[in-house]
This record gives structure tokens, sequence and C-alpha cells, in this order.
């Protein structure tokens, strides 16, 4: 079982709403990670944060929002989207966000998103 | 620049019959090669993993994965597989050490087991 617990699991909001996903590591990861998956499509970077600090944004519209507390969460803020933005949102921790031997990258099961 | 190719969409295999799901990939310097599975409605289980040393990798659920630096390949294999293995498999590849952590995944291939 994954130790990256992601709430809720399935999200339908309208295009005027706003809404948050959640994420949640216990494995004293310092980096988190936001993917964006669609249907039987490879997992596309969205954002990642090193030590709380937001290091790399992948061009991600300002719709999106993350936002990261403390070292072990780590939300999503969805505002004004377009339903072209329904997918599987997946959340995920690694060790860091360096190249280390040791450094493995561990999903959440996903939020499942439907933007109506 | 990394990047990582598998070649089929789809893999049918009888239950009990050994397995290979194929990726090969390219990257400027060492590769650290990934399998992940992810079954329906779930998000991605990491597998298994090549960073060094031998050049057969064994992972969870009875996969092993054989690194072939020659052939720039590492494929994924069970010696008999399960109804249950049917799923999305997906290669990934980041370049190390010190590279930074950003995966590159393959498109994916569907394995379906059938009895």
């Amino acid at each position: 079982d994954t130790e990256v617990t992601q709430t809720p699991k399935h999200l339908v909001m309208g295009m005027t709403n706003k809404k948050s996903l959640k994420c949640e590591q216990h494995m004293g990861h310092r980096a988190m990670y936001w993917y964006k998956q669609k249907a039987k499509k490879p997992p596309e970077l969205m954002f990642v944060y090193s030590y709380e600090k937001l290091s790399i944004n992948e061009s991600v519209p300002s719709r999106f929002s993350p936002e990261c507390p403390n070292s072990s969460l780590l939300n999503l803020h969805l505002h004004a989207l377009q339903p072209e933005d329904s997918a599987l949102y997946l959340c995920a921790s690694s060790q860091s966000n360096r190249g280390g031997v040791g450094n493995t990258i561990y999903f959440g099961e996903g939020s499942w998103l439907t933007v109506v | 620049a990394q990047s990582v190719a598998q070649p089929e969409d789809q893999v049918n295999v009888a239950e009990g019959n050994p397995l290979t799901v194929k990726c090969t990939y390219s990257v400027s310097g060492n590769p650290y090669l990934f399998w992940y599975v992810q079954y329906p409605n779930r998000g991605l289980q990491f597998l298994l993993k090549y960073i060094t040393g031998d050049n057969l990798v064994k992972g969870s659920y009875g996969f092993e994965a054989e690194f072939n630096k020659s052939q720039t390949s590492f494929h994924l294999k069970k010696p008999s597989a399960l109804v249950s293995d049917s799923a999305l498999y997906f290669c990934a590849v980041r370049e190390g050490p010190g590279g930074g952590n950003k995966l590159t995944f393959g498109t994916g291939t569907q394995l379906k087991v059938e009895l």
C-alpha cells in the first residue's frame, strides 16, 4: 500500500468553483510532486517542491495553484478550471529532488477530477 | 535529452506463460531506470529499478527486469503470468548520478493475461 495519501478520491466541480486537492506523506521525504494523467497516458509533471519551496513549474496555467504548508503536506488549489482539465491528479514524493541513488518517486492513488 | 520507448501498446499472454514487456531508453549519461504498474482506477505503484550493479533486477510480485547497456534496453519479465498481473505498465528513465529527479515516462504497455 502506498504511503502517499490523497484526498478526495473523486471531485466534481463546476467551472466557476474553487476547490483543493490534498496530499500527505509520512515517509520523511523532502520532495513532493504533482502530476496530471489522462486515461491510458503517462503522467505529466506539473510541479515539484523541494524542502517546501517550489523548484519546478512545468508552465502550468495559473488556474492551478500549488501550496506546500510543511514537509508532509502538499495542496493543489483549483479555480476556474476547464472541462479539458478533467483527469487523474497524482501526488508523489521522494527523499529529495536530486538524482541520488535511492531516490525513487512514490505515487499516491490519485484524485479523479471531473470539471463540468 | 532523455527518452523512453515502449514499442507495444498491448501485450497479450496466457496465464502461466512467461511475459515480457519491452522498454528501450536514451540518455546522455548513465541511466537510472524504473518500472511502474498501474491497476485500473489506481495510482502508479513502483515495481523495480536499475541504478548500478547486477544487470538482472528483481522487484515486487515476482517481476524482474534485465538491463542491457549495448541494446539500451530494460525489458520487464515474469516467468509465469497471472490474470491479476493485467494492468498498465510504464517504463521510466532519468539521468544519474547528479541529474535531477525528473522522470521521463514511456507511453505505457497494457498487459492482458488471459485464462
